[in-house]
């Protein structure tokens, strides 16, 4: 199993460029979530799926989109970069909530 | 809001020591609440859980104490060492999980 995959592992983009961060897991888990992490204010959930077609907000979404079309993939697309979305971002998955979440390697991206 | 508060931001402790990172939270429908280990560089993962109807869990050197009345909940680290080094991140779930902001611990020589 290659567990959760996350593609970019590093981006750069100028403000006002859109990108999509890919993540895939293999493990047949129903639960995904992104989260972004920042110095001093740990791990914050931006948007969140129980599974396949259905997503939910967390506590940081204004400024990205999400879609689960299949159990395997919640990719994450910045609609239009800002600098304040500089950061480390993590795709994770679990079989449910309450069950260990698994982390991918995460994307470090800079927006200029 | 921050939902789960937890502190201290940053620890050094001697190796052979205890180390103690203490979370508080508000939320009484937060039913799990798991224990996270980061190392620079890598993606979170999964220390140790516990459930509101426990009040301590062990697995080897890593204990979680549980307050329910309190709302507190705490990761002990016995016989601190080296390879404990990392952050660590509490969290609590009701819908969807909530995580702390971190603690860097530094085990030294």
């Amino acid at each position: 199993n290659a567990g959760v995959t996350q593609t970019p592992k590093f981006q750069v983009l100028k403000t006002g460029q859109s990108m999509t961060l890919q993540c895939a897991q293999d493990m047949n888990h129903e639960y995904m979530s992104w989260y972004r992490q920042d110095p001093g204010m740990g791990l914050r959930l931006i948007h969140y799926s129980v599974g396949a077609g259905i997503t939910d907000q967390g506590e940081v979404p204004n400024g990205y989109n999400v879609s689960r079309s299949t159990t395997e993939d919640f990719p994450l697309r910045l609609l239009s970069a800002a600098p304040s979305q500089t950061s480390v971002y993590f795709c994770a998955s679990s079989r449910t909530l309450d069950n260990e979440q698994f982390f991918g390697p995460g994307t470090r991206l800079t927006v200029l | 809001q921050q939902q789960v508060k937890q502190s201290p931001q940053s620890l050094i402790v001697q190796k052979g020591g205890i180390s103690i990172i203490n979370c508080a939270y508000e939320n009484t429908a937060f039913d799990y609440f798991p224990w996270y280990q980061q190392f620079p560089g890598k993606g979170p993962a999964l220390l140790i859980a516990i459930r509101p109807d426990v009040s301590e869990k062990k697995e080897g050197r890593f204990t979680i104490s549980f307050n329910k009345s309190a709302k507190q909940f705490s990761l002990h680290i016995m016989d601190s060492q080296p390879g404990d080094s990392a952050t660590y991140f509490c969290a609590a779930a009701d819908e969807k999980l909530t995580f702390g902001t971190g603690t860097r611990l530094t085990i030294i020589p």
